[in-house]
């Protein structure tokens, strides 16, 4: 069974530029979250999206925004970028996601770095 | 809203030492529990879960967890660590009212050989 799958790797960007990440789950999962990682905050919820719908959101700025597909296949786009975007962005997905008795599983992470 | 603090932000042990990090959520509702650990460029792997039951929990790796829900706590243990357990490790939460899964910031560990 593949597991979560995000592309790309790495990426550079410019100050004011906008990004767009993808993530595909495990095939079956219906939830997939994403998550900021960086040295200093650890690993920061950012949204959650079960069947296409947007379940849960953390505290981020409206420049991030994300969407899932009806393959449960999902995106996160930041725009305006900014220095501090730089960060590891993590996706997980899992079977049902919420409060469910299911773990999520981790993808490798794309790493942003925006100069 | 939901928060997950990891007391240890940097532990380290030689070989062979007991381990046991300390971690604590606050919700007041019922909660599904987490350690997960992510080895030196390497992607998030899942230690343990709690969701019920006997509150002592066994992991992989000679890891195991006690949930004690009158300290909101979910300490990791274990008896004698390795080298390869040099890592960090993340304790997460979620309630099981269908919040997203909340993480404390990590606990780096090092273990000299």
């Amino acid at each position: 069974k593949a597991g979560v799958t995000q592309t790309p790797r790495y990426l550079i960007k410019t100050r004011g530029q906008q990004v767009t990440l993808s993530c595909s789950p495990i095939s079956g999962h219906r939830s997939v979250s994403w998550y900021q990682q960086t040295p200093g905050q650890g690993l920061q919820f950012l949204f959650e999206y079960f069947s296409e719908t947007q379940r849960n959101k953390g505290n981020f700025p409206g420049r991030f925004s994300g969407r899932q597909f009806s393959n449960s296949r999902s995106e996160m786009n930041v725009s305006t970028l900014e220095l501090g975007d730089s960060a590891l962005y993590l996706c997980a997905s899992s079977q049902t996601g919420g409060g469910a008795r299911t773990e999520a599983f981790f993808g490798q992470g794309t790493r942003l770095t925006v100069v | 809203a939901q928060s997950v603090s990891q007391h240890n932000h940097h532990v380290i042990l030689s070989e062979a030492a007991s381990l046991e990090l300390g971690c604590n959520y606050s919700y007041g509702g019922t909660v599904n529990l987490f350690w997960y650990v992510q080895y030196p460029g390497q992607h998030l792997q899942l230690l343990l879960k709690y969701f019920s039951g006997d509150p002592l929990v066994k992991g992989i790796k000679g890891f195991e967890a006690e949930f004690i829900k009158s300290k909101f706590s979910f300490n990791l243990r274990k008896p004698s660590v390795q080298w390869s357990d040099t890592a960090e490790y993340f304790c997460a939460v979620n309630a099981k009212a269908g919040t997203a899964l909340i993480f404390g910031k990590g606990t780096t560990l090092s273990v000299s050989s």
